[in-house]
């Protein structure tokens, strides 16, 4: 299976801004609207912050975000809490493997 | 509330076999493609399989077609995932997940999945 890629690792005070990318191809983020991002503390199940590119469910902080341009999506946080600091993983539907996440984030909030 | 709870894991010799179950609650089950998702330890995210509403499409990763099996029973609000010849690298935490605009939500809290001798 073909895995997006995800920077390993992001950092960022509190108060402050960040942006995780995530990198595709035209067979998956490219090609379809059909990217989600989830959260996941250590330990604990993930849990979708954002899908179908930018739509928050239900309950999301809308200091999450998400966005794409090209083959690249991104999930940006704004006014970064200590209880942001998890795992982020990057989804897109593909025509190749049906569904493939990113290699995932380590988001530190320093 | 939506829930989902797997149960069904454990230990199991390297060509052996394990069934995992999710009971689905606070939704109409009859109404979600579902999903299997894994995650090695100290891994990443896989997504595994998933089973249409009616249960006529299901679709799998490239390693484990023709080893694992998604099933469902809508009369019981459950669906299932039956592994076959087991491989020491499907060893991982396994969540079930209801399929939800191309993602998935909820999840339930996973089942731990060891293959080892």
């Amino acid at each position: 299976q073909s895995a997006l890629t995800q920077p390993a690792s992001v950092s960022g005070s509190p108060g402050q801004s960040i942006t995780i990318s995530c990198s595709g191809t035209d067979s998956d983020v490219g090609g379809y609207n059909y990217v989600s991002w989830y959260q996941q503390h250590p330990g604990k199940a993930p849990k979708l912050m954002i899908s179908e590119v930018s739509n928050r469910p239900s309950g999301v902080s809308n200091r999450f975000s998400g966005s794409k341009s090209g083959n690249t999506a991104s999930l940006t946080i704004s006014g970064l809490q200590a209880e942001d600091e998890a795992d982020y993983y990057c989804s897109s539907y593909s025509s190749s493997v049906t569904y493939a996440f990113g290699t995932g984030t380590k988001v530190t909030v320093l | 509330e939506v829930q989902l709870v797997e149960s069904g894991g454990g230990l199991v010799q390297p060509g052996g076999s394990l069934r995992l179950s999710c009971a689905a609650s606070g939704f109409t089950f009859s109404n979600h493609w579902m999903s299997w998702v894994r995650q090695a330890p100290g891994k990443g995210l896989e997504w595994v399989a998933d089973i249409k509403q009616d249960g006529s499409m299901k679709n799998y990763m490239d390693s484990v077609k023709g080893r694992f099996t998604i099933s469902r029973d809508n009369a019981k609000n459950s669906f299932y995932l039956q592994m076959d010849s087991l491989r020491a690298e499907d060893t991982a935490i396994y969540y079930c997940a209801r399929n939800f605009l191309w993602g998935w939500l909820p999840w339930g809290q996973g089942t731990r999945v060891t293959v080892s001798s």
